[in-house]
């Protein structure tokens, strides 16, 4: 069973452009959350789908958007970028039992 | 408000030997508590789950404990390995409307040296 896909790998911006980072969660699993990880620093929570529907946002500045497709998958787009939007950005899938997340491998956006 | 403080933020020590990383949260109403192990720039992977009955669980070389009434937990590591460098991120969830909420902390960085 294929687990969380996300891509592209790496991504390189500059300021101002726009970035669309793409996740497929694992197969049945409805939730997609996204997370950023700034190098050294924890998990902040970015956005939370489900069934289609954006359940909850983290405290970040409405350029970061997404959505999530009828066949599960999801995007985030990040606009206007920023020298500090420079983090790994981590897809999470979840089947709602007990909570557990299956993580992708993250995108890695660099903003020079 | 809902948090998790982990600590130490980082620990360094020699293979084979010994360590506890420690969580408290103050989320409530308390569901489970997951550690995740994560591998430097590679996704966070469950390591084991704590429910509120639940006092003790191993996983290998890895068992972490919970004590809900103080509302802390800890993940032990023995005999470490190299592998075993990574950052372990302890994660509480509570239900809100069917759904699991997660809580993470910030993660205690391990280096294990030869």
């Amino acid at each position: 069973e294929a687990g969380v896909t996300q891509s592209p790998t790496h991504l390189i911006k500059t300021r101002g452009q726009q970035a669309t980072l793409r996740c497929s969660p694992i197969s049945g699993h409805t939730s997609v959350y996204w997370y950023q990880q700034a190098l050294g620093l924890g998990l902040q929570f970015l956005l939370w789908y489900d069934e289609g529907e954006e359940r909850n946002r983290g405290n970040f500045p409405p350029r970061f958007s997404g959505r999530q497709f009828p066949n599960y998958s999801s995007e985030l787009n990040v606009n206007a970028l920023e020298l500090e939007d420079s983090a790994l950005y981590l897809c999470a899938s979840s089947l709602g039992v007990d909570g557990e997340l299956f993580f992708g491998e993250g995108s890695r956006l660099t903003v020079l | 408000k809902n948090q998790v403080e982990q600590s130490p933020q980082s620990l360094i020590i020699l293979e084979g030997k010994n360590c506890t990383l420690q969580c408290n949260y103050t989320v409530s109403p308390f569901s489970n508590l997951r550690w995740y192990k994560q591998d430097t720039g590679r996704g966070p992977v469950s390591l084991t789950i704590m429910t509120f009955s639940e006092n003790t669980k191993s996983n290998g070389r890895y068992t972490a404990t919970l004590d809900a009434d103080t509302k802390q937990s800890s993940l032990h590591i023995t005999a470490s390995q190299l592998s075993d460098s990574a950052s372990y991120i302890c994660v509480v969830s509570y239900l809100l409307g069917g759904s699991y909420i997660p809580t993470f902390g910030r993660g205690t960085s391990l280096i294990v040296h030869p």
